[in-house]
């Protein structure tokens, strides 16, 4: 079957680092998806990651490995605002995207 | 405002009634979806619409019933619901239905009592 893991909840000082682990089994692989969810909005596209390798955009970075299925996402600095829910989201051989449950990040002053 | 756009934000309804959940999208997406979300579960896939035919129903109860009239709207039709349907709606849109580049509305927080 298909499978994403993901921590349900993290928590974190403002003004540090914090890494969000995701693993991953899905039936054919075309990439990796990071959305973040703050409580009552709509979750928005974080990272799109399909080849090994760390990515990174400004504070956040997301890495890949296809050999381990796994993939982590990176936060620097953080800040209160960063307070929410991290999606992790696998991409099927049809094209289907497979959710983790998410991880609940806690920003602690 | 993410571009899709979904109401009622909140909806408290009985187990007899029937309501109905509206999605827009003017971003010219093709391909529009409902999705459950329940706390500290995964997103559930409920129903794909690509060029206002459904392509996909994820074995979901007929206590839901979706209506896709055009590329913009969504709609889905509630009656009967059970109080474990209660759970956050959530609508979104993409360019093709390959192409997993959601982007999602805010949701309809749904209660059933």
């Amino acid at each position: 079957g298909q499978n994403i893991d993901q921590p349900t909840e993290m928590t974190a000082t403002e003004g540090a680092i914090v890494q969000i682990n995701c693993t991953y089994q899905t039936s054919g692989f075309n990439g990796l998806f990071w959305y973040q969810q703050h409580a009552g909005e709509a979750p928005t596209f974080l990272s799109y990651n399909v080849l090994d390798g760390l990515e990174e955009k400004g504070r956040f970075s997301s890495f890949l490995s296809r050999s381990k299925g796994y993939s982590y996402l990176l936060l620097k600095e953080l800040q209160m605002k960063d307070s929410a829910s991290y999606l992790c989201a696998g991409l099927d051989s049809n094209y289907q995207l497979i959710w983790g449950a998410g991880t609940k990040l806690i920003i602690k002053p | 405002e993410t571009g899709v756009t979904q109401t009622p934000r909140h909806l408290v309804m009985g187990m007899t009634n029937k309501k109905s959940l509206k999605c827009e999208q003017h971003l010219g997406h093709n391909a529009m979806y409902w999705y459950k979300q329940s706390a500290k579960k995964p997103l559930e896939l409920m129903f794909v619409y690509s060029l206002e035919e459904r392509v996909e129903n994820n074995s979901v109860p007929s206590r839901f019933s979706p209506e896709c009239p055009n590329s913009s709207h969504l709609f889905l039709h509630l009656h009967t619901l059970q109080p474990e349907d209660s759970a956050l709606y959530l609508c979104a849109s993409s360019r093709g239905t390959e192409a997993a580049g959601y982007t999602f509305g805010s949701g309809t927080r749904l209660t059933v009592v």
